[in-house]
């Protein structure tokens, strides 16, 4: 199994304060992805990163921002958490295969 | 652009019975293909992948896939359910740009009866 971890596992938060979720990988990839899974839509893409301090936007970027300071950490930051983003966040790094993505465990977000 | 359709959102069987998962893509090249599936509470795992090698994909835990490039299809089968196979299945299309991003159906869930 790819080593990928996030944290937190699970958060409850309040409309209107900021959350940060992280990705941490030991495999050395170049590229991650931050994705949100909500029932009826699958995965959708977020934000993506293809290097250290490359970053760039998904299909649902809007209220959400990254950074990724270092190869094995990708952050996901909600400025201002608004009830549209209860959610469950995913991370996922490409591995050997190119473009093969492999998943993080996953983050249960509620926001009140 | 690319995408695909999975044709059930719910399927149920009983088990030791085949199990069919339908995903129909769309593409203006011969796409990379993927099949993920989720146990409830858990991440997603890579149940097999297409990338024009082989029309007829084997995977993990018995489950294969064909390519039908005619058909524009990539369904999932299995020829004997187990109650294990109870979970969220996932077609997913490789966007085929230098990043990578890939595109997800909305999803299958199995349920498997005793």
């Amino acid at each position: 199994d790819a080593g990928i971890t996030q944290s937190p596992r699970h958060k409850v938060t309040e409309t209107g304060t900021p959350v940060t979720l992280r990705c941490h990988q030991t495999e050395n990839h170049r590229y991650m992805y931050w994705y949100r899974q909500d029932p009826g839509h699958g995965l959708r893409l977020i934000h993506y990163s293809y290097g250290v301090k490359d970053t760039d936007k998904g299909e649902v970027s809007d209220g959400y921002s990254v950074s990724r300071s270092k190869t094995e950490d990708f952050l996901l930051t909600l400025e201002s958490a608004t009830s549209s983003q209860t959610s469950v966040y995913f991370c996922a790094i490409t591995g050997g295969g190119g473009e093969t993505q492999y998943f993080g465990p996953g983050t249960r977000l509620l926001v009140l | 652009a690319q995408s695909v359709t999975q044709l059930d959102s719910h399927v149920s069987v009983s088990e030791g019975t085949p199990v069919l998962l339908r995903c129909n893509y769309s593409s203006s090249y011969s796409p990379s293909l993927f099949w993920y599936v989720q146990h409830p509470n858990k991440g997603l795992q890579l149940l097999l992948k297409y990338t024009s090698a082989a029309t007829l994909v084997k995977g993990i835990n018995g489950f294969e896939a064909e390519f039908k490039k005619s058909e524009t299809s990539f369904h999932l089968t299995k020829p004997s359910a187990h109650m294990s196979d109870a979970a969220e299945y996932f077609c997913v299309v490789s966007l085929g740009s230098n990043d990578y991003k890939l595109s997800f159906g909305a999803g299958t869930t199995v349920t498997v009866r005793a």
